[in-house]
């Protein structure tokens, strides 16, 4: 069974750092892209990044390039976001996701999210 | 980037009824766009991707049609466990993009 778990949201102040992690389970995680989709509080669906299955693509939506980075350890399973520079807009419900090939794409399966909140 | 559009933003509906949900895309995508279903508390659940083939496990109420840059979601008699909001996503051009979602409620 896919499963895929979030975690490292939390409260954090405008300007500062958190990392996101993602731990995959229940299939061959170096086979697929991956991407995180985030939902502020009462809004839509944003697409923030995605890594395609090597590692070596990443892509950003235009919103957070620059401060946030994407990255996987395919020995441990694992998708990070590390967020910087943390903007009110920021907070939100973050979902990672996998993509249905190896390249980005459609999202087959997603996490349960993990809540980031960038307040003073 | 390309803007994704959905109408209606609600839709009011009783089950049974027959639901179209409109998404429109700022240019071509082709075919490559995805419909999610998403209810509170709940991750997003893949509908439809390639504009009209059915995700795995989903009912075939649900149905998917067009290309290029207009595209429609169809459930074709609407059950209770239907009410939730809609978003379609291309898949065509980075940076992806989702559509603003459409609330499907109880009439």
């Amino acid at each position: 069974e896919v499963q895929l778990l979030e975690s490292g949201g939390g409260l954090v102040q405008p300007g500062g750092s958190l990392r996101l992690s993602c731990a995959a389970s229940g299939f061959t995680f170096s086979d697929y892209a991956m991407t995180w989709v985030r939902q502020p509080p009462g809004k839509g669906l944003e697409w923030v990044s995605a890594i395609n299955a090597g590692g070596g693509s990443t892509f950003y939506a235009s919103s957070v390039r620059g401060r946030f980075t994407i990255s996987r350890d395919s020995s441990e399973n694992t998708l990070y976001l590390q967020m910087n520079n943390l903007r009110a807009e920021d907070t939100a419900l973050y979902y990672c996701a996998r993509d249905s090939i190896p390249a980005p794409y459609y999202f087959d399966y997603w996490g349960q999210g993990t809540l980031v909140t960038v307040s003073s | 980037d390309i803007q994704m559009t959905q109408s209606p933003s609600t839709l009011s509906a009783s089950v049974g009824d027959r639901v179209t949900i409109t998404c429109r895309a700022s240019q071509s995508i082709s075919s490559w766009l995805a419909w999610y279903q998403k209810k509170p508390g709940k991750a997003p659940k893949l509908l439809i991707y390639k504009a009209a083939s059915l995700g795995s496990g989903v009912p075939s109420r649900f149905s998917g049609s067009g290309s290029g840059t207009e595209f429609t979601l169809t459930i074709s008699s609407l059950q209770p466990d239907d009410f939730a909001t809609y978003y379609c996503q291309q898949y065509d051009t980075y940076p992806f993009t989702f559509g603003p979602g459409t609330k499907v409620d109880i009439k």
